[in-house]
């Protein structure tokens, strides 16, 4: 039963384009969400979040938006830089309870 | 200087063995977490503790058992270790409970099961 669902293993894109991961969930209830970034051989590090009363957040070069209709959220990074080749989970919590996907490679190509 | 650190790195041992990973907080948290990241990539919470009180116990098998002896430190025994436990596992912790504490990890433990 995951509640929390990214459908692209992985993701590559040029430097100095645009990088789009997306979130889906289910649970109706996830009232924050969460972009965590992960480097191989470390734990995954905070990215940027969003509460469920915004649809927007911009933190930088990473923008997180939320759809709660479509019960969807994304990341969008801008300009992109090698150095954000990593994994990116994404992370909803309700009540407490945080769930995360599976997670996106993203590959950043010089 | 570390801020939530995993000993050990990587743990290698035979079915039915018991075994334990120690992690460590010096950031002053007061809620501290064991994740488990499956074959499949996802990371699951298994376990959550709050000034050494258990807060989350998720559909873990009771061969889990944290241990908080005290504010900084969460360990994960494990016994009777099954093929199926070889995973990556997180430890993490924040300064307080819920999601919009951020959470550190550590680096990960990589246990294999032979």
């Amino acid at each position: 039963d995951q509640q929390v669902k990214q459908n692209s293993p992985s993701l590559s894109v040029q430097e100095g384009r645009i990088s789009i991961l997306n979130c889906d969930y289910t649970n109706s209830m996830f009232d924050y969400f969460l972009w965590y970034k992960k480097y191989p051989a470390e734990g995954p590090t905070f990215l940027i979040s969003i509460s469920s009363i915004k649809d927007k957040n911009e933190d930088g070069r990473f923008t997180v938006f939320l759809n709660k209709s479509a019960k969807h959220l994304s990341l969008h990074i801008v300009p992109s830089q090698p150095g954000d080749s990593a994994v990116y989970f994404c992370a909803a919590s309700a009540l407490g309870d945080m769930r995360f996907g599976a997670g996106t490679r993203l590959t950043v190509k010089p | 200087d570390t801020a939530v650190s995993q000993t050990p790195k990587y743990l290698v041992t035979q079915m039915g063995n018991d075994k334990s990973i120690k992690c460590e907080q010096n950031l002053g948290h007061d809620t501290m977490y064991w994740y488990k990241q499956d074959s499949k990539k996802f990371l699951k919470i298994m376990f959550s503790y709050n000034n050494k009180e258990l807060i989350i116990n998720e559909t873990v098998p009771n061969r889990f058992s944290p241990k908080s002896p005290d504010k900084a430190h969460l360990n994960l025994h494990i016994n009777s270790l099954e093929l199926g436990d070889s995973a990556v596992y997180f430890c993490a912790s924040s300064r307080g409970q819920g999601a919009r504490n951020e959470q550190f990890f550590g680096p990960g433990t990589r246990l294999t099961v032979l």
